[in-house]
């Protein structure tokens, strides 16, 4: 079935680098995806997302843009801040008429002053 | 600016306790769903609801049960608790005519003793 795996944590980075979380899919149609963000203590909520192949989400800084060639979407911000520090999940919505969304495992990300 | 409402915030159970988890959304989306968030394992679907008085299993339904009688309110009930049902639970909704973007509440965390 549709699923979806991304790179395992944790990542301890230093305040200003560079991140990247990778994402790939397996599906068979034309999934839409997502990454999520959960800051410590509280729900799930919507860092950006891509629709069809080639487009670009982007959002606080974060980027991702959806390969269908390579079957991937993965997250990258330029300069990361302490306030960056959460756990993001890369998700997929297999088709129009399907309102699940499957998860990956979640990458817990700490970024250091 | 209710969202996604979600009671209990805490619950500690002892086995083969049952309780109700509820939920409640003030958005008139027709899509609700329950995920439950383990450790290593992401979030992964329990049951799941495109309408009122319509409900469906997803990947892991067992020792769960779920009603829709509103539009509104989605409560999962656990009939006779396990050790093995200590998780954070999550309910999200969305609607069903949208890109799909799911917003969710801010997490049950139960344990069973």
């Amino acid at each position: 079935g549709d699923s979806v795996t991304q790179m395992e944590g944790p990542v301890t980075l230093s305040e200003e680098a560079f991140l990247t979380i990778n994402c790939t899919y397996t599906a068979t149609g034309y999934p839409s995806l997502f990454w999520y963000v959960q800051y410590p203590g509280e729900g799930l909520q919507l860092l950006l997302k891509a629709t069809k192949a080639d487009d670009k989400g982007s959002n606080k800084g974060f980027e991702a843009t959806y390969r269908k060639e390579t079957t991937s979407f993965h997250l990258e911000k330029g300069s990361v801040q302490v306030s960056d520090s959460a756990v993001y999940f890369c998700a997929l919505k297999a088709g129009s008429n399907d309102y699940k969304l499957s998860f990956g495992a979640g990458t817990t990300v700490t970024v250091r002053a | 600016n209710a969202g996604v409402t979600q009671t209990p915030k805490f619950q500690v159970l002892k086995t083969g306790q049952s309780m109700t988890l509820q939920c409640a959304q003030d958005m008139n989306h027709e899509y609700m769903s329950w995920y439950r968030q383990d450790p290593g394992m992401g979030l992964r679907l329990i049951h799941y609801s495109v309408g009122a008085g319509i409900t469906d299993q997803g990947e892991v339904p067992n020792g769960y049960n779920v009603s829709r009688s509103t539009t509104e309110d989605f409560p999962l009930r656990l009939l006779s608790a396990a050790p093995s049902q200590t998780s954070v639970y999550f309910c999200a909704s969305s609607r069903t005519g949208g890109t799909g973007e799911l917003f969710f509440g801010e997490g049950s965390r139960l344990t069973v003793l």
